[in-house]
């Protein structure tokens, strides 16, 4: 089943311990993508990746990292966490070869910065 | 500055009418816009989308209008049904020539949708 695959699903954690929030797509689509949601603030993005070793920072990029050294993951780790980190993660993907643009996203990660 | 914009935060209407849902935008470079649909502990999934190039797009029950002098556009279900019951977010992307991304979305705030039986 094709698919964009997040862990953990939930996570609690406290100011200043660091984590990664994986994601994995088994579609082998070049493009992958982070995004948070809020309330009343819609989705915005933290960081894409168009290919393999190729990143650029989204709208709300600060205090977030990734990686992406295989073209099936893209991590996002928080080196430090704060309570305005709180949100829920969304990771997404997508094909160059797919005329409608359309983006795959995974079922989300509901953190918690305590 | 938001630049994709959904007025409405929630809309209600009765099993079989039409929905109406629609969106604004004030980047002129977006050439593509799409409508997600996400139901409550899932991710958004991918509704219908239409290119700068056209006025309209349907996929079944679902067309997409969209009116680039007025940077608008809109989703129209018809006829809804309870199954329909979901938040909508309206996004978009530029080019990459424009300083954009064709691959990068800028969403909307969203708009819930409720079907009533």
């Amino acid at each position: 089943e094709a698919q964009v695959t997040q862990n953990p699903r939930y996570l609690i954690t406290v100011t200043g311990k660091k984590l990664t929030v994986t994601c994995s797509q088994n579609m082998n689509h070049e493009y992958m993508s982070w995004y948070r949601q809020d309330p009343g603030l819609g989705l915005r993005q933290i960081y894409y990746s168009m290919n393999v070793e190729v990143t650029d920072k989204g709208d709300v990029p600060e205090g977030y990292k990734v990686s992406r050294k295989e073209k099936r993951n893209f991590p996002l780790i928080l080196e430090s966490p704060s309570p305005n980190q709180t949100s829920l993660y969304f990771c997404a993907s997508s094909s160059y070869r797919d005329p409608k643009n359309e983006q795959f996203f995974g079922p989300g990660t509901r953190l918690t910065v305590l | 500055d938001q630049q994709v914009k959904q007025n409405s935060p929630s809309l209600s209407v009765q099993e079989g009418r039409i929905s109406i849902l629609n969106c604004d935008y004030t980047n002129s470079m977006f050439d593509y816009f799409l409508w997600y649909k996400k139901y409550p502990a899932e991710g958004p999934t991918f509704l219908i989308s239409i290119s700068s190039i056209k006025d309209k797009n349907e996929d079944g029950r679902f067309t997409v209008f969209l009116n680039k002098s007025a940077k608008h556009l809109s989703l129209h279900i018809v006829p809804s049904q309870p199954g329909d019951s979901a938040v909508y977010f309206c996004a978009a992307s530029a080019p990459k020539n424009s300083g954009g991304s064709n691959y990068k979305l800028t969403f909307g705030k969203g708009t819930l949708l409720t079907v009533n039986p």
